[in-house]
């Protein structure tokens, strides 16, 4: 019953580094995808991908990289930290099938500083 | 292009009151319609959807939403609140063809005894 799970929960960086968010899902979705959110702008998308080996840019990508070699794991690379970078990041997945209800499913959420 | 508006910021009330969250949305083609609640420091949980059929769609937790085309309106209510509804409420919206959500900018509800 695991659903979408994200690691690391918390993470605090300094300026300049590079980390992975990782991102892994049981539901065997096609659809993957990584969102940020930010006070008073709601939840942006950065990347997505509609199934392994296929990812595409979202409405914030600057400063992300994502790869996706296996249906279950989608993650996400932070290339050069930078302050703005300071977010909560959200991992969602969903099927194609027309049976899914369409329904969207979110991780638990990664909490990001960056100092 | 869709998106999506949530004039209301900040929502006060006032426990076992009855509270509206509106939500508009634009978009050139046919759209599913979602509110996703979240507490405190945790993810987003889905309240409710609108695919197709009935406009009005009820939801966990005693949440309803109506669908009205006319005016590209999905608002969310709920007739009597609990102080454990306190959370922020996002309404989303993607187009029938893609998987992407388009999300408001989210309101706060504050449930006070």
């Amino acid at each position: 019953n695991a659903g979408v799970t994200q690691t690391p929960k918390f993470q605090v960086l300094k300026t300049g580094q590079s980390m992975t968010l990782q991102c892994a899902q049981d539901m065997n979705h096609e659809y993957m995808s990584w969102y940020r959110q930010d006070p008073g702008m709601g939840l942006r998308l950065i990347h997505y991908s509609v199934g392994a080996g296929i990812t595409d840019q979202g409405e914030v990508p600057n400063g992300y990289n994502v790869s996706r070699s296996t249906t279950e794991d989608f993650p996400l690379r932070l290339l050069s930290a930078a302050p703005s970078q300071t977010s909560v990041y959200f991992c969602a997945s969903s099927s194609a099938g027309a049976d899914s209800g369409n329904t969207i499913y979110f991780g638990e959420g990664s909490w990001l500083t960056v100092v | 292009a869709q998106s999506v508006t949530q004039l209301d910021s900040q929502v006060p009330v006032f426990e076992e009151a009855p509270v509206e969250l509106r939500c508009n949305y634009s978009s050139s083609v046919s759209v599913y319609l979602f509110w996703y609640v979240q507490y405190p420091n945790q993810g987003l949980q889905l309240l409710l959807k609108y695919l197709s059929g009935s406009t009005l769609v009820k939801g966990i937790n005693g949440f309803e939403a109506e669908f009205n085309k006319s005016q590209t309106s999905f608002h969310l209510r709920k007739p009597s609140v609990h102080i454990s509804d306190t959370a922020e409420y996002f309404c989303a919206v993607r187009n029938t063809g893609f998987q992407k959500l388009v999300f408001g900018t989210g309101t706060r509800l504050l449930v006070s005894p």
